[in-house]
């Protein structure tokens, strides 16, 4: 069964500093693996996709994740911080053939101090 | 294109009653997916359509649950003697199958159901 686990339930960080949101993930294939973020009152909406094509994925918004197949880890960063960021992130796992259903983790509630 | 509506938005029942939700995916769309959400957890899937065939159950659709999607397009998900454990936002999310994968999926705002 393939799972992922968020480090951190709420993460704060200062306007302009550094975004990091940590995911590992368990699977005995080769996963595809996603980043989402929802707002308040809102659906789900993809930022990136890790599909085995390059380790190093850029997002919207100013995000990337990069895959990391030795640390079992697909950590989300945003090198500087905005005030429209504050919102929950989901990471998800996928498997690579059948209904593609996802699998997501807790999510990170992320605040940001202005 | 509107992307995936669901109605209602909001439901309050009583427990006991039977409720019935709407999702309308992206027109071209012939997968369409529904999860379930509780307060402070990832949404978790609750079943698969390809076309109008319900190929996948989660075991959390217990026997008071039941989807469709007759033609392909809408998807009802009902909920027979709702339970207040059955309160939570409930997602329905779509996409469109193609080689090569993964086929990302689009996600409605959800129905937020609260059982009294």
């Amino acid at each position: 069964a393939q799972s992922v686990t968020q480090l951190g339930s709420h993460v704060s960080v200062s306007e302009g500093a550094l975004v990091l949101l940590r995911c590992n993930y368990s699977s005995s294939v080769p996963p595809y693996l996603f980043w989402y973020v929802q707002y308040p009152n809102q659906g789900l909406q993809l930022l990136l996709k890790y599909t085995s094509a390059a380790t190093l994925v850029k997002g919207i918004n100013g995000f990337e994740a990069e895959f990391k197949k030795s640390e079992t880890s697909f950590h989300l960063t945003k090198p500087s911080a905005h005030m429209s960021d504050a919102a929950e992130y989901f990471c998800a796992v996928s498997p690579n053939f059948g209904n593609e259903k996802l699998t997501f983790g807790t999510g990170t509630r992320l605040t940001i101090i202005p | 294109d509107t992307g995936v509506s669901q109605d209602p938005r909001h439901k309050i029942t009583k427990r006991g009653q039977n409720v019935t939700f709407r999702c309308d995916p992206i027109s071209e769309h012939n997968r369409l997916y529904w999860y379930r959400q509780t307060l402070g957890q990832g949404p978790e899937f609750l079943t698969y359509f390809q076309n109008e065939a319900q190929l996948e159950k989660s075991r959390l659709l217990s026997d008071r649950f039941s989807a469709e999607r007759p033609k392909g397009s809408f998807s009802t998900l009902e909920i027979q003697r709702t339970e207040q454990g059955d309160s939570a936002m409930y997602l329905c999310a779509s996409s469109l199958e193609l080689r090569g994968g993964p086929n990302e999926q689009f996600f409605g705002p959800g129905t937020r159901l609260t059982v009294l």
